[in-house]
């Protein structure tokens, strides 16, 4: 069965801090992975996008790494501001049928 | 604004009764899926569809039905069969199920059964 781990579940930071989100993944074939910024209440929203050929992308304060050999993927946040407080979801889509499986997400809390 | 609504925001339903959310877009989209939100749990896909009048079962479609009439609504009825109602539910579309393709995602609606 196609999984997707994140670790950790929650994670508390000072404002201006780096962190880095960890994403695993059982998902095969694979197509595609995504992380998605979820404020509370809200839709997701897409960070980025990675294909297998593709092991770093970066959308602002945002870069995502992708290890297609070991299914692993990390998303680094830098500087982060209080405004980045959020779930941040991993979902790896399963190629052939593109079907995304969903990470349970990481609860991530900036504080001042 | 192009994009994808969803509708009510929030929504309260007796036990035994039907209710219907809504999802519109006018993206162009062709595909369009339903998903249900649990605490601490990941997106689960109830129903999606590639076409118009096309649709097909996700993970968890017991209790629930949907329909495809037009390109740009995929409504979402919560029978009184879904044991569990209460959740956040989330629609999104996308250009199509390629390999890159991004999906798009609602504001959600908040079910809550009383």
């Amino acid at each position: 069965k196609n999984q997707v781990e994140q670790s950790p579940q929650s994670l508390i930071i000072l404002e201006g801090k780096n962190c880095t989100l960890q994403c695993n993944y059982t998902v095969s074939p694979f197509s595609n992975l995504r992380w998605y910024k979820q404020d509370t209440g809200r839709g997701p929203v897409s960070l980025t996008i990675m294909t297998f050929s593709e092991n770093t992308k970066s959308n602002g304060r945002y870069t995502a790494t992708l290890d297609a050999d070991t299914k692993q993927s990390s998303l680094h946040i830098t500087a982060s501001q209080l405004s980045d407080s959020a779930s941040y979801i991993c979902v790896v889509s399963e190629g052939g049928s593109y079907i995304p499986t969903f990470g349970r997400g990481t609860s991530l809390i900036v504080h001042p | 604004d192009g994009g994808i609504t969803q509708s009510p925001k929030y929504l309260f339903r007796k036990e035994g009764q039907n209710v219907t959310l809504s999802c519109e877009q006018n993206l162009n989209h062709d595909a369009m899926y339903w998903y249900r939100q649990d605490p601490g749990q990941g997106l689960r896909l109830i129903y999606y569809s590639q076409i118009v009048n096309d649709f097909q079962k996700g993970d968890i479609a017991e209790g629930y039905s949907v329909s495809r009439e037009k390109k740009e609504s995929f409504p979402l009825t919560v029978t009184s069969a879904q044991k569990n109602p209460t959740a956040f539910y989330l629609c999104a579309s996308s250009i199509d199920r390629g390999r890159k393709t991004e999906a798009f995602f609602g504001q959600g609606t908040r079910l809550t059964v009383v």
